[in-house]
């Protein structure tokens, strides 16, 4: 596709479900990064994977939140047991590469979570 | 990453030059500074990164001191669909360097 794709757009859900959330990242990209913004709130990084790999799990807020990715395409973020402080827009990017000239990431649109 | 300072909002009007400093006082030698640019209900967009001096793309342009402390984005004549948040980053180029640590960035507000 043309860009970063991340669906849903939107998720209300009840605290106690678990929800999954999904990107697909730009057609050739090896690198893609999860982050969680809330209102008002810059970009808190959560996770990187590198191919399929997840080198560097450090932003992942607690073990209710898990990710992974397969193909080297396709990832998914899941939140165990939401509670209502997950509640924020999360936003997917993806790279060529970790290491690229400009470190340039390509954001999706993000999906709203919001736990009633 | 370097921390960075920048101003929480800037209002404008339409056609006017806008520029936002951002003051990064403890940049290392091997980093850069890069802008990112978000719209409402939008991820971050990159507008432009320099080392120094001064760079300039069909967006804005971005003016670095000899001592690298500060940087200034210049948006020239903007419009209405230039109100957005305006993100300053410093980082180096590396694969080690690859969480972007946004700030709240500068709400630019465009006005007609």
């Amino acid at each position: 596709g043309a860009g970063v794709s991340q669906s849903p757009s939107n998720k209300v859900t009840e605290k106690g479900k678990d929800v999954e959330l999904r990107c697909d990242p730009i057609s050739g990209h090896t690198a893609l990064y999860w982050y969680r913004q809330s209102l008002g709130q810059g970009l808190e990084f959560l996770i990187y994977f590198q191919g399929n790999s997840a080198p560097d799990k450090s932003g992942l807020p607690s073990d209710r939140f898990s990710a992974e990715r397969t193909g080297g395409s396709v990832s998914t973020l899941t939140i165990q047991r939401t509670q209502q402080e997950d509640s924020a827009v999360y936003l997917c990017a993806s790279s060529l590469a970790a290491a690229v000239i400009t470190n340039e990431q390509f954001f999706g649109p993000g999906t709203r979570l919001t736990v009633l | 990453l370097a921390k960075t300072t920048q101003p929480i909002s800037m209002d404008s009007y339409e056609g006017q030059e806008v520029n936002i400093t951002c003051s990064h006082n403890n940049i290392a030698t091997n980093d850069y500074i890069t802008w990112y640019q978000q719209f409402p209900s939008q991820g971050p967009r990159f507008i432009i990164q320099g080392y120094k001096t001064k760079v300039t793309n069909e967006v804005a342009s971005l003016f670095i001191p000899a001592d690298r402390k500060s940087s200034t984005l210049s948006l020239p004549r903007v419009s209405l669909s230039d109100t957005a948040v305006y993100y300053c980053l410093v980082g180096s180029r590396s694969s080690n360097d690859y969480k972007l640590s946004f700030g709240a960035g500068t709400t630019v507000t465009v006005r007609a």
